[in-house]
């Protein structure tokens, strides 16, 4: 199936410094790829959509100048954690559609922030 | 608005046979998945439902009547990896995921 990596699988940060993380499509080509963050015990929240060739599309909410997204190329979204703080400490993943319909989404393993 | 229900954890017993409930409203319809998530891990595709009726796979089956804004999750078989968290997402009109907080479902041996 359908394999998207992301990497660290986990980083710890002072407050204050910026942290990025990479998404990336193993063997398919991603448009469009969405990035989620977690907190514990919680559902999953979009944060953004990201859009290979434009910018992306940040939800309600999400402060895009904090989190800077680049979609790269059909292969590899970055999400920039910037000015880090405590509070956005979390588990933050990444998706991205197989199909033409975005019918399948296959999920990239995590990445756990830690911001200290 | 758009809203998901699904309860908040369910107990069953190893080689037993468990249903999970999900009621939806969304704005728009464009199909539903069932997704598996351990603690700690993403969430793992298993079905993806857009007509009525029931999916079968393997030891799971979904089942979706769009009409009443419904789906189950039937995992029959029970394993103690079966733990984990089952996670309700319809896709609206827009193509977009919307999550519930999921089921935690702990198999007892």
């Amino acid at each position: 199936g359908a394999v998207v990596s992301q990497h660290p699988s986990w980083v710890i940060c002072k407050s204050g410094t910026s942290v990025k993380i990479e998404c990336r499509s193993l063997d398919f080509q991603a448009t469009t790829m969405f990035w989620y963050r977690q907190f514990p015990k919680q559902s999953l929240m979009l944060m953004a959509t990201s859009n290979e060739g434009s910018k992306a599309t940040y939800e309600q909410g999400v402060e895009k100048d904090k989190f800077l997204i680049n979609h790269a190329s059909l292969t590899l979204s970055t999400l920039t954690v910037t000015s880090a703080h405590p509070e956005d400490s979390s588990f933050y993943i990444c998706s991205a559609p197989t199909g033409a319909t975005t019918e399948e989404q296959y999920f990239g393993p995590g990445t756990r922030l830690t911001v200290t | 608005g758009q809203n998901i229900d699904q309860p908040t954890e369910m107990t069953a017993t190893e080689g037993a046979i468990v249903q999970i409930n999900c009621t939806y409203q969304t704005s728009g319809f464009n199909g539903l998945f069932w997704y598996q998530q351990h603690a700690g891990e993403a969430p793992t595709f298993l079905s993806y439902n857009v007509l009525d009726g029931l999916e079968e796979k393997g030891r799971f089956s979904s089942f979706l009547s769009r009409s009443k804004g419904y789906s189950y999750l039937l995992l029959k078989e029970l394993q103690m990896k079966d733990s984990a968290s089952y996670l309700c997402a319809p896709m609206d009109s827009n193509y977009q995921l919307i999550w519930g907080a999921g089921t935690k479902l702990i198999i007892k041996p």
